[in-house]
Parts: C-alpha cells; structure tokens; sequence
C-alpha cells in the first residue's frame, strides 16, 4: 500500500499550457512539501503546506487537510518546468510520491 | 549562505568497502534528513537526526547502515559491507525545525562494483 498517491505519473504539456498535478496521502502529517527533481537529479522545494493555497510565481499549491490531497499547478508552462515534481507528505519522516513526470514541448 | 553541502558528490566503492558519506546542513538548521533514490525509483527516507540524537531511523536497513550527527561537524551516513544493491543517489536535506521547510543537498551518488 502507498501512503502517497501522484497523478498523472508522466504529463506532456504544450508550451503555455496550464498544468495540474495531484498528490493523495493516507498518513496524518503536519506539512507538505512540493519537490522539483530536474533531470541532473538536484531537489528542490518548491512548497511547505499545511493548510490553504501558497503561490510562487507561475507556481501555485493548495492542500484540503480533511480531504489528504494536495495540487500543484503551473500557469503558462514553459520548457524549462520539465522535471519531476515530487509530493512528500510527513511529520518527522516525510513520504514521497513516485514523481510526476513533466514534459512541456516548445 | 551556503546550501545544504554534501560530500563526495560521486562514491565508487568494491563489494565488502565501507561507505561513509557527509552532509553539513544550512548554517542555523539542527534537523537532518538522509533519503535514499534507488535508480529509477522515488525517494526514500531512511532516517533523521537533530543534533546527537537519532530521532526516527525507521526507514534505515537494520544491518550495515548507520547514521549520526555529532555536535560539532557534519552528519555521516556510514554504510559497512557495501553491496551492489546499494548503489543509489544518497540526499541528505535539513531544516530549521522538524515541520520547517526541507533544503536539499546535491546528493552523493554511490556506485559498487
């Protein structure tokens, strides 16, 4: 059983379009982290949630406590967004999702 | 202010060596986490320290593997024994606090042969 459930597990996305990536989780956690894996394998944190929508940018990340999902969503996706986005639910462990694997064609 | 460092960034070891691989958090952070990627799968957590004190460590193999971050100096994730099926990506991430934002190292990249 996965405590972290990602869809969809690879996108390919024309540029410009809006992308949205989800994450559901069976763990109690405390926080969220959204993770952007680029293909040289560098991990970056994009979002810590615990509660509402925080926006960075392009970039925006909701989560719904009572419902254990999360999004992620990219306005006007670009070539450079292609990577892995990583959802990581937790308390003192975080879980990881497999990864959505973005492609966003010129 | 520097990153999360880790070191070395690439490891080649032979079947039966030991492995000993570095992380120094964000200057400030006192919360250490070491995960695991395995070629061609997701992360892994495998354990987290604060500084002396092993907190969860659920997620390390019971045998080979041991973690520690002293009070002075970096973390050391040391694995004993190595085998091939140890070869994977190592990241160490740190926090300010345990529900604070995660900062990622590069990763060390552990190859046996």
């Amino acid at each position: 059983k996965n405590e972290v459930e990602q869809s969809p597990q690879n996108l390919t996305a024309q540029e410009g379009e809006f992308i949205t990536i989800n994450c559901s989780y069976s763990v109690g956690i405390s926080a969220l982290h959204w993770l952007q894996q680029h293909p040289g394998g560098g991990i970056v944190s994009l979002f810590m949630l615990s509660s509402g929508k925080k926006k960075h940018g392009r970039l925006i990340a909701t989560i719904n406590i009572q419902e254990k999902h999360s999004s992620l969503h990219i306005t006007a996706s670009h070539p450079r967004d292609s990577a892995v986005y990583i959802c990581a639910p937790g308390t003192n462990q975080f879980y990881f999702g497999t990864g959505t694997s973005l492609t966003v064609i010129p | 202010n520097a990153g999360v460092m880790q070191n070395p960034r690439h490891l080649v070891r032979r079947r039966g060596q030991e492995a000993r691989l570095r992380c120094s958090p964000m200057k400030g952070h006192s919360h250490v986490y070491w995960y695991r990627q395995l070629p061609e799968e997701g992360l892994k957590f495998m354990v987290y320290l604060q500084k002396e004190n092993i907190i969860d460590e659920s997620g390390m193999p019971k045998e080979r593997f041991s973690a520690e971050f002293p009070k002075e100096g970096p973390s050391i994730l040391r694995i004993q024994q190595v085998v091939r099926g140890d070869s994977a990506a190592y990241f160490c991430a740190s926090s300010a606090r345990n529900t604070g934002e995660l900062f990622f190292g590069e990763g060390s990249r552990l190859t046996v042969l």
